[in-house]
């Protein structure tokens, strides 16, 4: 069972163009994570996904950024005319759902390091 | 205002010493994970703690719910122990809040 997959693991773009960065959960889980570590900081939350439904974008910048998790294929966080502040490590995180509704365990990915230039 | 406090920011110690990280958080919680970063690396969950004391191996991670508060330890500390440890914290409704890390530097 493969862990948490997530490419490209390193992506370059120019100012203005469009990063996407997949996230492949582990199997059988049906939430996933986003969040950005921005360089010398620290891990901040982006957005909390079940399949079809985000469940909480509140760590979302407003504009041009989107991300989803459909029914088949890996989750997608998608960055639309980036700037050189949009330069990060973007780390997900899959997890199950458990019968009661709460928490489990989220199993983390190795992380795209987005470099825009 | 930081749901997550840790410290120290950074620790720096002589191989075989033992090393306490603290994590202190204003929150309720469904649970929390210790983490480790290595440079450039990703991210590997150590622990995730709702109650109580967890081992494996040399490390030992505790939490006090009541006092909001847990701690990382690391006995016999080896040079590959260096890393970043994170602490992050679950709330009720899954979000996740992190701290901002203590860099450890373990010296032959």
């Amino acid at each position: 069972n493969a862990g948490v997959m997530q490419n490209p693991r390193h992506l370059v773009r120019r100012r203005g163009q469009e990063a996407r960065l997949r996230c492949s959960p582990m199997k059988g889980h049906s939430h996933v994570y986003w969040y950005r570590q921005l360089p010398e900081e620290g891990l901040k939350f982006m957005v909390y996904l079940q399949k079809e439904n985000i469940i909480d974008e509140s760590g979302m910048p407003k504009e041009r950024f989107s991300a989803e998790f459909p029914k088949e294929g890996p989750s997608i966080l998608r960055i639309q005319q980036v700037v050189r502040g949009d330069s990060a490590a973007y780390f997900c995180a899959s997890s199950l759902l458990a019968a009661s509704g709460s928490y489990t365990e989220a199993f983390f990915g190795q992380g795209t390091r987005l470099t825009v230039v | 205002k930081n749901e997550v406090e840790q410290s120290p920011q950074n620790l720096t110690a002589q191989e075989g010493e033992f090393i306490t990280i603290n994590c202190s958080y204003s929150v309720g919680i469904s649970a929390l994970h210790w983490l480790q970063q290595h440079p450039g690396g990703g991210i590997v969950s150590l622990f995730m703690l709702s109650s109580g004391k967890k081992k494996h191996g040399r490390l030992i991670a505790t939490i006090n719910i009541q006092e909001k508060h847990s701690s990382l330890h690391i006995t016999a500390s080896h040079p590959r122990d260096s890393a970043v440890y994170i602490c992050a914290v679950i709330p009720p409704g899954n979000q996740f809040y992190f701290g901002t890390g203590t860099s450890l530097t373990v010296i032959p």
